[in-house]
């Protein structure tokens, strides 16, 4: 099946001790997103990739980079955690941009900082 | 500016309905709508993309007032598997950002 699958599920790291999260993706969709999800909050967008155009949020963090080396992964680097970086980070993509296109979204890697 | 959704959460026996509401400050190209389970992703449900416009999804519809710039999505005779937050996601007109803008989210719990 096609899908959006992100890896780890789980992580835990260190205050300050970098952490990249990846994701990946079979359904060739040309746009792919990072979010950032706390608890009972909605998700937030940190950056998007169409192709290899990147978009970056004006208010995320210079702590938080992503890398998209082609059409089916991306990643996210977080330099140095804060323990205010503790959360769920979600991966979706659409198949194109534009307001009428859907968002498949990966599980999730629930980030965990000590 | 985050869209509203109202009520924040709602409570509900199996066969009950319920109506969610999704308001914006901005005016809308389109309203997306997903539901999230408890520590799972968004799965999306529908997309409207013109005012007026009214959907359905087995029990699960949703309509989109573009000049109230808002839009409700309507629960009908519950199901325990309706349980989750939902989400509204929208698109504002005249800024070319080909992203959502997800709203403050509805908890609604199903019970038998």
């Amino acid at each position: 099946d096609a899908m959006v699958i992100q890896n780890p599920r789980y992580q835990v790291t260190q205050f300050g001790k970098p952490v990249t999260l990846s994701c990946s993706q079979t359904l060739n969709h040309n746009v792919m997103y990072w979010y950032q999800q706390k608890s009972s909050q909605a998700p937030k967008l940190l950056f998007h990739y169409y192709d290899k155009d990147f978009n970056n949020e004006a208010d995320t963090p210079d702590n938080f980079q992503s890398r998209r080396p082609n059409t089916s992964f991306c990643f996210l680097d977080i330099r140095s955690p804060g323990l205010g970086d503790a959360a769920m980070y979600l991966c979706a993509t659409s198949a194109n941009r534009g307001f009428s296109y859907e968002q498949y979204f990966g599980p999730g890697t629930r980030l965990t900082v000590t | 500016q985050q869209p509203v959704q109202s009520p924040q959460a709602v409570i509900l026996r199996e066969g009950e309905d319920a109506v969610i509401n999704c308001s914006s400050s901005k005016a809308l190209y389109s309203v997306h709508w997903y539901r999230q389970k408890h520590g799972e992703a968004p799965v999306f449900l529908m997309i409207l993309l013109k005012g007026g416009e009214q959907k359905g999804h087995e029990k699960i519809s949703a309509s989109f007032n573009e000049k109230k710039q808002q839009s409700s999505l309507y629960l009908t005779a519950s199901q325990l598997s309706y349980s989750g937050t939902y989400f509204c996601g929208t698109e504002w007109k005249g800024y070319n950002t080909d992203k959502l803008i997800f709203g403050t989210g509805t908890r609604l719990q199903v019970f038998p």
